[in-house]
């Protein structure tokens, strides 16, 4: 079953804007991670947040992650062309073994 | 590295043909994962093997569907015999387990797959 639901499933913005989305998932993780996905194209891992943290930024992402809502926001500030993709959260169990479980995904479609 | 890398990256076969999968993981990583992507069911987790053992194979949907790791820098995918619901793009993703739950994978660009 999916752990993480992002939200919404389909973004729409112009260059130069933010965007914002949303994960939620049901049980306790160890950490979260956002990955992106470009058509045609294998995921890329963006940034990981472990469950003792509230906040984290790489370059333009900033990620943070609220364990009592157990939920999840990536910001991508001042967004250009290339960030045209899908952004898929991902979370890892508390213990164990190293799988992850994937959300279906944003689309985010950022027009010149 | 040339990172985690699949072949072929089309297939295009026939209901009831063989097909197999192959992934190359980056070296030194002791993890390997098989995905499949559909558009319905998002990114489904086939397999898992740690050390080349496989852990959890609980994805996999039925007895069509095999895989093995004969060594730490290759494993298959096979699916015998493939059915048209078995269209989708398969992904392998390689991530170095330290012993600790959720470490970063790092994917290959996937086999599209077509069964006709």
């Amino acid at each position: 079953s999916q752990q993480g639901e992002e939200d919404p499933q389909a973004l729409s913005i112009q260059e130069g804007e933010n965007a914002t989305m949303n994960c939620s998932y049901k049980t306790s993780i160890n950490n979260l991670q956002w990955y992106r996905q470009n058509s045609g194209r294998g995921l890329v891992h963006l940034i990981l947040i472990r469950s003792n943290e509230r906040e984290k930024h790489s370059g333009r992402l900033r990620v943070t992650l609220d364990t009592s809502k157990k939920s999840s926001s990536l910001l991508i500030t001042a967004s250009r062309a290339a960030d045209t993709a899908s952004y898929f959260c991902a979370t890892a169990p508390p213990s164990g073994y190293s799988t992850l479980t994937f959300g279906k995904g944003t689309m985010l479609l950022v027009s010149p | 590295d040339a990172g985690v890398i699949q072949s072929p990256r089309h297939e295009v076969t026939e209901m009831g043909q063989e097909v197999t999968l192959r992934c190359k993981p980056i070296s030194g990583h002791n993890s390997l994962f098989w995905y499949r992507q559909t558009m319905m069911r998002g990114l489904e987790l086939l397999i898992y093997f740690n050390n080349n053992v496989p852990i959890d194979d609980s994805g996999m949907p039925e007895d069509r569907f095999s895989a093995k790791m004969p060594n730490a820098s290759f494993s298959t995918l096979k699916i015998q015999p493939s059915e048209p619901r078995d269209s989708a793009v398969y992904f392998c993703a390689s991530s170095l387990d330290r012993g600790q739950a959720g470490h970063i994978q790092y994917f290959g660009a996937g086999t599209r797959l077509s069964v006709l």
